[in-house]
């Protein structure tokens, strides 16, 4: 079945414990994307990634890292949480660059930070 | 920068109801447009797109037109379901924003239907 899989889906953590969030798609696409959810501001990209070993930020990158050594992986690195990335977040692929693609999504990880 | 804006909920409507949920978009380039719809405790599908002007979108009864003359995308149904219930995002993606796709959203419209 094709999919995003994001793990883990829920998530507790204390202020400054590193943490990775995995997402992994089985579909070959090339782009893919992180989103985060936040009441009132839909989702805000944080980071994309156009292919293998390329990554660029999107509109809130702020406390957050990516990495794109394999095409089917695109973890989310969380290096000192802060209370303020408490959010839901969601991976999401496409095919290819090209504003006409869906974009599939994950079933998100809802990270709680205190 | 590109922005979407649509019609703030939640809306209550009862089975059988007609929907309307509006969608504004501003954008420089000639973004293609998208309904997503986010079903309680799961992450967001594809609805509906249209990608050039006045072209129509429709899925499962939803159908959307793409009016560049009123920047809009506005989301209707004849007759909602109860299963219809969901968050649904107005989103747009734009070539031009940044050199790669990104989806910019509306913040959501929460949608309840009563039986």
């Amino acid at each position: 079945e094709a999919q995003v899989t994001q793990n883990p889906r829920y998530l507790i953590t204390v202020t400054g414990k590193k943490l990775t969030v995995t997402c992994s798609q089985n579909m070959n696409h090339e782009y893919m994307s992180w989103y985060r959810q936040d009441p009132g501001l839909g989702l805000r990209q944080i980071y994309y990634s156009m292919n293998v070993e390329v990554t660029d930020k999107g509109d809130v990158p702020e406390g957050y890292k990516v990495s794109r050594k394999e095409k089917r992986n695109f973890p989310l690195i969380l290096e000192s949480p802060s209370p303020n990335q408490t959010s839901l977040y969601f991976c999401a692929s496409s095919l290819s660059r090209g504003s006409y693609n869906e974009q599939f999504f994950g079933p998100g990880t809802r990270l709680t930070v205190l | 920068g590109n922005s979407v804006t649509q019609m703030e909920g939640p809306v209550t409507l009862s089975e059988e109801a007609f929907l309307t949920i509006n969608c504004t978009y501003t954008a420089t380039g000639y973004p293609s447009l998208f309904w997503y719809v986010q079903y309680p405790g799961e992450g967001l599908q594809l609805l509906l797109k249209a990608t050039k002007a006045d072209d129509k979108g429709s899925n499962k009864g939803f159908e959307a037109t793409y009016r560049k003359e009123t920047t809009s995308f506005h989301l209707e149904k004849g007759s909602v379901q109860v299963s219809d219930s969901a968050v649904y995002f107005c989103a747009l993606s734009d070539d031009l924003d940044q050199g790669a796709q990104k989806l910019v959203f509306g913040q959501g419209t929460r949608l309840t239907i009563n039986p």
